[in-house]
């Protein structure tokens, strides 16, 4: 199971932290992933971390701006967002990828948190 | 890598039976594809990965093809829960990318 929290209102230029707590699963050995879909469009990948953190992974819209981070011992993914423009606003999905691989398919996913950046 | 379905829009009864095609820019390497289906109001669920390999709990109406740059989704028999939108993701390499959708809907 994924339970995605930290979403929220803010304002062009801002920050927020995402998290997603995973349970059900040896954390430790699995890549993540988060995925945005702004309202009324479709999925678009947004970084991804490798199962032991070393190797990260992001979109050419977020790089530089945004940062996957986890904390194995607490079975927690994180998605540190700043310098936030309207454009990022989405609901924003963690999602686990399969065994050995630094991204491939993506299964479960969580029921996302929405952040919407506005004045 | 560019991923473009088609169409668009599908409209067809239950009990039809349903292609959906994701068309890629450039080669997927190792049938590198999967599919997922969306209902309004929930996360994505994965169908399909590797091209055409069923996920844990996805009906058998459900199946995957192709290969290179042509791919796609067959529902063999339309049932009412199967009016979704749907989604081909590639995974060959990093920058990961989704096609836009194909939206079945109940004719």
């Amino acid at each position: 199971q994924l339970l995605e929290s930290g979403g929220g209102l803010v304002q062009p230029g801002g920050s927020l932290r995402l998290s997603c707590a995973a349970s059900g699963f040896t954390f430790s050995t699995y890549a993540m992933t988060w995925v945005r879909q702004a309202p009324g469009k479709g999925l678009e990948w947004v970084s991804a971390v490798s199962a032991s953190g070393e190797s990260t992974y992001y979109a050419d819209s977020v790089k530089g701006r945004f940062t996957i981070s986890r904390d194995n011992s607490n079975n927690t993914l994180y998605l540190q967002l700043n310098h936030l423009r309207a454009d990022d606003t989405a609901l924003y999905f963690c999602a686990k990828s399969p065994l050995g691989v630094d991204y491939g398919w993506f299964d479960p996913w969580g029921q996302g948190t929405l952040v919407t950046v506005s004045s | 890598i560019v991923l473009t379905q088609s169409p668009g829009t599908l409209s067809l009864s239950p009990g039809e039976r349903a292609t959906l095609s994701c068309r890629a820019s450039q080669s997927v390497r190792r049938t590198y594809l999967a599919w997922y289906q969306q209902k309004p109001g929930q996360a994505p669920r994965l169908l399909i990965y590797g091209a055409s390999s069923r996920a844990t709990g996805i009906p058998d109406r459900f199946s995957g093809s192709g290969s290179g740059t042509d791919f796609s989704l067959t529902i063999s028999r339309l049932e009412p829960e199967d009016f979704a939108l749907y989604y081909c993701q590639h995974y060959d390499s990093s920058p990961i990318t989704f096609g836009q959708g194909t939206r079945l809907e109940i004719k």
